[in-house]
């Protein structure tokens, strides 16, 4: 299986701050159609996952534009701009290139 | 308003079974692949496997494939996974979540429903 990197584990910040996530899998996530199948998900706390970033960089209906993926090949970011309460809580990378689709360990955005 | 509600779970004795079941509303439940995933006390994420929309095709993680099986009844809206042979590592938060057009991209996700596998 594809083992997907977090980091950091743990990131204190303050509000209106800016927030980075890692994620670094162990292959690439390049697709043999050309796409990269790589999502991100936020946990609110005593919440479900819910969806942030598809393939990459496509913000989901509904997600502020504080909110930007990046990335290719093995090495994505999510940034995190003037980070507001609601946006606390742990945040998952997941790709589907390969089969099994597998998560990333989660980093915990908390207040700093 | 989409809408997935898990029900099932509880406390159940290692070797024994269980089926989850997920009940879908707000939207056209027959037009969409679904999924489960499940979430561990130390809040390991962990994607167990998916249906076609029609119930046609079904994949599965590797590691759970021979235990665990998805199924659904478009005409009750819903969405099953019948867990067999549960070990204490199976303790876990299990999620219905609907694909969105591509395996991996999980728009909905259900509240969950909590199993632990305990003597």
């Amino acid at each position: 299986d594809v083992v997907m990197t977090q980091t950091p584990v743990s990131l204190p910040v303050s509000l209106g701050g800016q927030a980075s996530i890692s994620c670094r899998s162990s292959q690439s996530l390049v697709h043999s159609n050309g796409n990269t199948y790589l999502h991100w998900y936020l946990q609110k706390p005593g919440q479900s996952p819910q969806l942030l970033i598809y393939r990459v960089s496509n913000r989901f209906s509904g997600v502020p534009d504080r909110f930007s993926g990046s990335g290719s090949g093995t090495d994505f970011t999510l940034k995190i701009s003037r980070v507001e309460p609601e946006d606390l809580g742990d945040y998952y990378c997941l790709q589907s290139t390969h089969f099994p689709p597998t998560f990333g360990a989660g980093t915990k955005l908390e207040l700093k | 308003e989409v809408q997935l509600v898990e029900s099932g779970g509880g406390l159940v004795k290692p070797g024994a079974s269980l089926k989850l079941s997920c009940v879908a509303s707000g939207f056209t439940f027959s037009d969409y692949w679904m999924s489960w995933v499940r979430q561990t006390p130390g809040k390991t994420m962990e994607w167990i496997g998916d249906i076609k929309y029609d119930g046609s095709y079904t994949n599965y993680a590797p590691s759970l494939k021979n235990r665990f099986t998805i199924s659904r009844d478009n005409a009750k809206s819903t969405l099953y996974l019948q867990m067999s042979n549960v070990r204490s590592e199976d303790t876990a938060t299990y999620y219905c979540t609907r694909e969105r057009a591509t395996r991996g991209v999980m728009d909905a996700w259900g509240q969950g429903a909590s199993v632990t596998v305990s003597s």
